[in-house]
């Protein structure tokens, strides 16, 4: 079985600033790694993945992660943020993934990311 | 390109309804899935499907039906509604990568 734990229920950060927001997960097998979005009233879409390959991976909108595997850590981060970076993120992991699409996802509980001007 | 589309947005219920939430997708995805979120306990599994005709119970089951009688729909049953049921239920498909639907949040009075 796998767990997520999302360390920082919310993250306030300046405009421009840096940001970092932790995921550390466990697993007996080898795992499947996910950042996910929520802006406000909407649902979840999907900032980037780890998959296999290098451990660092880009997603959209400027942000990137970086898997390691000793410290069972995925955490997201970008280098100056935007106001319209404020929503949740939402770090997941799946124990197995299929080139067919299918995904059981195990999602942590989530870090409020506000920045402010 | 509608993609995951639910219905309603929003709804009331009382103790001991039922009622039906909506999911419709026009991606033809085999994969379609239920998840609840309920503040700061992240996302949890409902249901799942793998194809039309199939389901499989996922973390968070009890209380809840779901039908698979086409690759588009996937409705989501409550049968006798509960203050616990009270939540956001998001519907989600996937070929790659999950594609969630906007929500539907329901209250259970």
């Amino acid at each position: 079985a796998q767990s997520v734990t999302q360390l920082d229920s919310q993250v306030p950060v300046f405009e421009e600033a840096p940001v970092e927001l932790r995921c550390n997960y466990s697993s007996s097998v080898s795992v499947y790694l996910f950042w996910y979005v929520q802006y406000p009233n909407q649902g979840l879409q999907l900032l980037l993945k780890y998959l296999s390959g290098s451990t660092l991976v880009k997603g959209i909108n400027g942000f990137e992660a970086e898997f390691n595997k000793s410290q069972t850590s995925f955490h997201l981060r970008k280098p100056s943020v935007h106001i319209s970076d404020t929503a949740e993120y939402f770090c997941a992991v799946s124990g197995r993934y299929m080139n067919t699409g299918f995904q059981k996802l195990v999602f942590g509980t989530g870090t409020r990311l506000l920045v402010s001007p | 390109n509608a993609g995951v589309t639910q219905t309603p947005k929003f709804r009331i219920l009382k103790i001991g309804q039922s009622m039906t939430l909506q999911c419709t997708q026009d991606m033809n995805h085999n994969y379609m899935y239920w998840y609840r979120q309920d503040p700061g306990m992240g996302l949890k599994l409902i249901y799942y499907s793998v194809g039309a005709g199939i389901t499989d119970k996922g973390e968070v089951p009890n209380g809840y039906n779901v039908s698979r009688s086409t690759t588009e729909d996937f409705p989501l049953r409550l049968e006798l509604a509960a203050p616990s049921q009270t939540s956001v239920y998001f519907c989600a498909s996937s070929y790659g990568e999950l594609f969630f639907g906007e929500g539907s949040r329901l209250t259970v009075l």
